[in-house]
């Protein structure tokens, strides 16, 4: 079974800082894809960004960067710089390539407040 | 819109009302999906569709959920008899392919309440 855990269930910074989002994951397949939304006050989730299973090259978008690392089963989050727009749930989420399910296991989310 | 469009944006019902939730996907996106997120957790999958095609209803946590999308497009989660367990936000999501890494896109959900 999948599963996802974000342990961190909140985080606040003072607006500049650096702040990293955990995220571990449990599969049994070989091809799987993670996610990471973000849940603004609005309620929309927003898709930030998809990797699969077989690339573990670390991504940079502006001040967002991901750590995927397939030996300690994480996809990790920084933001660079965070600003107060920042502010939001994020969630990270996992599917599995395996079989016709095509839907997204969430973690609990971790809450980031940026304080100016 | 451009976007996925969920209405009502607030319902609030007595227990034992059946209620109806709409979604309106994006135009041409195959994929349906309906979650359930309750207050701070994250959404949790109820249902799938392809085209008009339910795949998956392995999340539905009882009969008393029924969801349909009979043309293959707009969709309706409908809750009969519902219990105060029942009020949650409702997602809905939808992407372009049945491809597991195609992002799903979602809709500001209806966020309902039983009284």
């Amino acid at each position: 079974a999948q599963k996802v855990t974000q342990a961190q269930t909140e985080i606040s910074v003072v607006e500049k800082e650096d702040v990293t989002l955990d995220c571990v994951y449990e599969t049994r397949d070989t091809t799987y894809y993670l996610f990471w939304y973000k849940q603004p006050p609005s309620g929309e989730l927003v898709f930030l960004i998809r990797r699969n299973s077989f690339d573990e090259q670390n991504e940079i978008s502006g001040r967002y960067s991901w750590n995927f690392q397939k030996s300690t089963s994480s996809f990790n989050f920084t933001i660079t710089a965070s600003q107060v727009v920042d502010s939001a749930v994020y969630f990270c989420a996992l599917s599995e390539a395996a079989g016709s399910a095509r839907q997204l296991t969430f973690g609990s989310g971790t809450q980031l407040t940026v304080l100016p | 819109g451009a976007g996925v469009s969920q209405s009502p944006r607030y319902k609030v019902a007595k227990r034992g009302q059946d209620v109806a939730l709409r979604c309106d996907p994006i135009s041409g996106h195959v994929s349906l999906f309906w979650y359930q997120q309750a207050l701070g957790q994250g959404p949790e999958f109820l249902t799938y569709f392809q085209n008009e095609a339910q795949l998956d209803k392995s999340g539905l946590p009882s009969d008393r959920f029924f969801a349909e999308r009979p043309e293959g497009s707009v969709s309706t989660l409908k809750i009969q008899r519902t219990q105060q367990e029942d009020s949650a936000v409702y997602l809905c999501a939808s992407s372009l392919a049945n491809r597991v890494d195609q992002p799903q896109h979602f809709g500001d959900g209806t966020r309902l309440s039983i009284l």
